[in-house]
């Protein structure tokens, strides 16, 4: 298994308030991406990483914030929480070897409830 | 607008029979196609990827057909097995352009219940 850690696991927060989700990996991996897991949407790429302090928007960006100032930590920020971000959050990684397959690694996940 | 397409929600079939997963694309750039299997609680495993150039990549009981022409790919299980009772996610990625290069499109998923 790649060795990715996302925390929290489980996380309730109340609207407007401001969130902040980890994913770590010991994989030495350049990419690190978000996705967010919702019912009939599969996954959807929120943010995405290239290297440290590089990243940029992906296709549902609105309403969060991210950053990479270590190869290895890529945080997920969401700056006022609203009940539409409830969601499971998934981070994975890839590598250039990777990349030649296009596959992602993705870590355990984490599920967010915004009430 | 869905650049990648699951159709089937849910998908059963008895245990020692063939599971054919389905998926449909609209994008001619898309160089890779991966597939996904991703259980309750879990993240999603990598499964198998075939390249646009190939028609078919096997690895044991898996098999993935792409047929081009019709922007089509399956995913074939052979035998079907309890455990492999899970969601399985189409992935396609498209071809590198600038920072966006290696980014995966995701399908819906199908879920597939294998009955023993």
């Amino acid at each position: 298994d790649a060795g990715i850690t996302q925390s929290p696991r489980h996380k309730v927060t109340e609207t407007g308030t401001p969130v902040t989700l980890r994913c770590h990996q010991t994989e030495n991996h350049r990419y690190m991406y978000w996705y967010r897991q919702d019912p009939g949407h599969g996954l959807r790429l929120i943010h995405y990483s290239y290297g440290v302090k590089d990243t940029d928007k992906g296709e549902v960006s609105d309403g969060y914030s991210v950053s990479r100032s270590k190869t290895e930590d890529f945080l997920l920020t969401l700056e006022s929480a609203t009940s539409s971000q409830t969601s499971v959050y998934f981070c994975a990684i890839s590598e250039v070897r990777d990349r030649g397959k296009g596959a992602h690694f993705f870590g355990q996940g984490t599920r967010l409830t915004v009430v | 607008d869905q650049q990648v397409k699951q159709n089937s929600p849910s998908l059963s079939v008895q245990e020692g029979r063939i599971s054919i997963l389905n998926c449909d694309y609209t994008n001619s750039m898309f160089d890779y196609f991966l597939w996904y299997k991703k259980y309750p609680a879990e993240g999603p495993t990598f499964l198998i990827s075939i390249s646009s150039i190939k028609d078919k990549n096997e690895d044991g009981r898996f098999t993935v057909f792409l047929n081009k022409s019709a922007k089509h790919l399956s995913l074939h299980i052979v035998p079907s097995q309890p455990g492999d009772s899970a969601v399985y996610f189409c992935a396609a990625r498209k071809m590198n352009y600038g920072g966006s290069q290696g980014n995966l499109i995701f399908g819906k998923g199908t879920k597939l219940s294998v009955k023993p």
